[in-house]
């Protein structure tokens, strides 16, 4: 969307880390997200951060969140096959409930 | 996890039929949305609902109807299907609250029109 911006593709090998980019362009967002989404699925929520905090860890993700740079990311220790998906960022904004997506990053985790 | 389901989960039809796509959840969430994605590409909000007997059209125009007459059950109607509605179709649905709530989605309904 025109809002939400990914990079389209990332490779990376088995136990490294992958770290996805999202720019969004609303200051008003309230909360971010990660979805991932398996081929022939639909979008598994990952996680979310409210936009007056920085970071946010759960297990293998750290989201962080640089609001002046309007700029989120998402990292994935040990990044294992499984892995595989396309992941989309998304805001919501202001008030309402409706989420705006960014295009998706295909990841792909080679072995 | 979310239970939220919709079926079919593929459906092959020829042009100028009609056809409904049903998505049910059993979380008795009041707002339900409808998008429409091309394979891998973003998603695209065409239809939500806040609650029963409450429909709006999204961001991408779509000659797609939705009703809402049960809290749980949130149909998407193709009166004449045609090839340039082939598409997947993602449903999904979130709480209510002061807080913003997450939206969890379905598995999808992938529709090929010939």
């Amino acid at each position: 969307g025109e809002d939400v911006e990914q990079s389209l593709f990332l490779s990376v090998r088995e136990g490294d880390s992958s770290v996805i980019n999202c720019t969004y362009t609303d200051s008003s967002s309230t909360y971010l997200y990660w979805y991932k989404q398996e081929p022939g699925a639909g979008l598994q929520l990952l996680t979310y951060i409210f936009s007056n905090m920085d970071m946010k860890q759960d297990q293998r993700l750290t989201v962080l969140l640089n609001k002046k740079d309007k700029h989120l990311s998402l990292r994935i220790a040990d990044t294992q096959t499984g892995d595989s998906a396309i992941y989309f960022c998304a805001e919501s904004k202001g008030s309402s409930y409706k989420l705006i997506f960014g295009s998706g990053t295909r990841l792909l985790v080679r072995p | 996890e979310a239970d939220i389901y919709q079926t079919p989960r593929y459906l092959v039809i020829g042009t100028g039929k009609k056809i409904t796509l049903e998505c049910s959840q059993t979380m008795g969430h009041d707002k339900m949305y409808w998008y429409q994605q091309d394979p891998g590409m973003e998603l695209h909000l065409i239809h939500y609902s806040y609650g029963v007997n409450s429909t709006e059209k999204g961001d991408l125009s779509s000659e797609s109807t939705v009703s809402r007459i049960r809290t749980e059950h949130f149909p998407l109607t193709l009166e004449s299907a045609r090839p340039s509605h082939t598409s997947q179709y993602l449903c999904a649905s979130s709480e209510s609250g002061a807080r913003h709530q997450p939206q969890h989605f379905g598995d999808g309904t992938r529709l090929s029109i010939l």
